[in-house]
């Protein structure tokens, strides 16, 4: 079965420092990948996707993401992190089945000051 | 705006009744979702439908019912069969045909008396 994969159940990063969020998915072929960012209490807002094509995605509020077939990966990156990036994240993807997304546990992610 | 509107924010169901959740967007869209989130279990697809008139299961259909007579509009009804339904609903939208990026509202929080 598709299962996507966040390691990190929750990471606390300084203000200022750079931050990783790793998401490993579960199929060979090429899946659609997306990253979603939730604040408490609201819906999720899309950060970017990879449907194909150049490797490293590039999204909003300076975050980037890069796939990587060979270890089944699509970690997300931001260089700075700010005290607004406090939030859950969510990878997710799909193979056009329908489009169902299959969405990771989520990872939450604190900055200290 | 368009947008994807989910009303209302807090909802509470006593035992043996049903409720429902609206769900309406105005983008166009012809697929809609329903999922359901847990603190730790990420999103669970509950319902979803590619065109007007016609919806599918997802994982967690039980307990759940949908209707889809507008293009707009995916109301999902929480039945009394649905044993544990305190969670936070949260609906979905994208372009269908090939556009799998979904749209997300701001979500519904169902609480049990």
């Amino acid at each position: 079965a598709q299962s996507v994969t966040q390691p990190d159940i929750h990471i606390t990063v300084s203000e200022g420092a750079s931050l990783e969020l790793r998401c490993n998915y579960s199929y060979g072929a090429t899946p659609y990948l997306f990253w979603y960012v939730q604040s408490p209490g609201q819906g999720l807002q899309l950060l970017l996707k990879y449907f194909s094509g150049d490797t490293l995605v590039q999204g909003i509020k300076g975050f980037e993401a890069e796939f990587k077939r060979s270890q089944s990966s699509f970690n997300l990156r931001k260089p700075s992190v700010h005290w607004s990036d406090a939030a859950e994240y969510f990878c997710a993807e799909t193979y056009n089945q329908g489009g169902k997304l299959i969405f990771g546990q989520g990872t939450e992610l604190s900055v200290k000051p | 705006d368009g947008g994807i509107t989910q009303s209302p924010k807090y909802l509470f169901r006593k035992e043996g009744q049903n409720v429902t959740l609206s769900c309406e967007q105005n983008l166009n869209h012809d697929a809609m979702y329903w999922y359901r989130q847990d603190p730790g279990q990420g999103l669970r697809l509950i319902y979803y439908s590619q065109i007007v008139n016609d919806f599918q299961k997802g994982d967690i259909a039980e307990g759940y019912s949908v209707s889809r007579e507008k293009k707009e509009s995916f109301p999902l009804t929480v039945t009394s069969a649905q044993k544990n339904p305190t969670a936070f609903y949260l609906c979905a939208s994208s372009g269908g045909q090939g556009q799998e990026t979904q749209y997300f509202g701001p979500g519904t929080r169902l609480l049990v008396l």
